[in-house]
């Protein structure tokens, strides 16, 4: 199993830029998480879909921000524009039907920085 | 609202040496409690977790915790630390409901001495 998939790894953009950041769940989990992790704020949920519906995503800090899931396998999470504030390491995590009693399982991150 | 306290930002320990992180959570009732390991760029992994039963709950790497519903806690031990396990470790808290999100702690560094 090749786990949940992130990219890219690192990003650095400009303020004012758009930035998408790209997740690939584990085949077969129908929960896909986003989560932000920062210094001051630490590790938050942002949004998260079941069956690529998004189901809550009162954690998204605002409207620059926006989440889609077009199919099982795939995600994305856009910033336009981007800011110096969103500076931050991004998670993607999935798990099975069962949901909270399952395992999520998180990407490596992608960290983003801009300038 | 729901939240989670670990008193310790950094904990330096020696290596064979044992380990105690400490976590401790707010809430109504008892909540699903979980720890979670970070080492250096990689994300997060799930050590162990509690949902009811047996309030020792035995994890992955040598880890356990233990619920003390009396105290509000559910701290992580390990009897003998590796230098793997320097990392840094999120106690996480949900609520016993249909609802996935889980708010976590703001993180105990460890670092392992030789």
């Amino acid at each position: 199993d090749a786990g949940v998939i992130q990219s890219p790894r690192h990003e650095v953009t400009e303020m004012g830029q758009e930035v998408t950041l790209r997740c690939k769940p584990i085949s077969g989990h129908d929960y896909l998480f986003w989560y932000r992790q920062t210094m001051m704020r630490g590790l938050e949920l942002l949004i998260y879909f079941n069956n690529n519906v998004p189901i809550d995503d009162s954690g998204m800090p605002e409207d620059r921000f926006s989440a889609k899931m077009p199919n099982a396998s795939f995600s994305t999470l856009k910033i336009q524009p981007s800011e110096p504030r969103d500076s931050a390491v991004y998670f993607c995590a999935s798990s099975r039907t069962s949901g909270l009693t399952d395992t999520q399982y998180f990407g490596p991150g992608t960290r983003l920085t801009v300038l | 609202a729901q939240s989670v306290t670990q008193p310790d930002i950094h904990i330096t320990v020696s290596e064979g040496a044992s380990l105690e992180l400490r976590c401790n959570y707010s809430y109504g009732a008892t909540p699903y409690l979980f720890w979670y390991v970070q080492s250096p760029g990689q994300g997060l992994q799930l050590l162990l977790k509690y949902f009811s039963g047996d309030t020792l709950v035995q994890g992955i790497k040598g880890f356990e915790a233990e619920f003390k519903r009396s105290q509000s806690s559910f701290n992580l031990r390990k009897p003998s630390v590796h230098w793997s396990d320097a990392a840094e470790y999120f106690c996480a808290v949900a609520r016993r409901s249909n609802d996935y999100k889980l708010s976590f702690g703001a993180g105990t560094t460890v670092t392992v001495r030789a």
